[in-house]
């Protein structure tokens, strides 16, 4: 059973702090991407990650930054949180060259700045 | 890059009736075209995908069509149910360059018994 896990699903965090989502996978993917999900909005892609250390910018960057140090785990980092970041936070990684093309979500983290 | 349009936004159906959702993509290299449904407080979930080398998928109730010259897609699902009630999105992919995943902003579909 493929697996990719959040570590939180839900997190509370004051402005102006450094928030860290962490995202890990179980199945020797090479891609991962980090979305965020607002009502109306669909699934924005903040983050890819096509191998570790290696990384290309979403349609949404701002504010945020990304880290690969292991193939299987791809973080988030909200350098200083806003409350304009309050959302719901979707990570996913998928296989590249295999043909299974399929995209595995995490359960998300609700993310609330106060 | 990708930008992918969706709709409708919302769409209500009566159950047994057929749902169409429609999708158009911007990158005439994407080749590879997903559909995901997500049930309340689920996560998004791959029910059916198309490549770009063929022109229609079927699997039971759901189908994909593809028209690659006019760069948009559609899911119909017929004979809805209750239980078809989710938020389904599209997407796009270019599986030979990078494989980055490209959404679109997603249909509530609700279907009444």
């Amino acid at each position: 059973d493929v697996k990719v896990t959040q570590s939180s699903r839900y997190l509370v965090k004051r402005t102006g702090e450094k928030v860290f989502l962490e995202c890990v996978q179980d199945m020797d993917h090479e891609n991962m991407f980090w979305y965020r999900q607002d009502p109306g909005l669909g699934l924005r892609l903040i983050y890819f990650s096509y191998d570790v250390k290696m990384k290309e910018k979403g349609d949404i960057p701002e504010g945020y930054s990304v880290s690969r140090e292991k193939k299987e785990r791809f973080s988030l980092i909200l350098e200083s949180a806003s409350t304009n970041q309050t959302s719901m936070y979707l990570c996913a990684s998928r296989s590249f060259g295999t043909g299974q093309d399929e995209a595995f979500f995490g359960q998300g983290t609700r993310l609330t700045v106060v | 890059g990708e930008n992918v349009e969706q709709h409708p936004s919302t769409l209500s159906v009566q159950e047994g009736d057929s749902a169409v959702i429609k999708c158009t993509y911007s990158d005439s290299a994407s080749n590879y075209f997903p559909w995901y449904k997500q049930e309340l407080g689920k996560r998004p979930q791959l029910i059916i995908d198309i490549r770009s080398n063929v022109g229609e998928k079927k699997d039971q109730r759901i189908a994909v069509t593809l028209n690659k010259t006019a760069k948009h897609f559609s899911l119909h699902i017929t004979e809805t149910q209750p239980e078809d009630s989710a938020v389904y999105f599209c997407a796009a992919s270019n599986n030979n360059a990078g494989n980055m995943l490209t959404f679109g902003g997603g249909t509530r579909l609700m279907v009444k018994p």
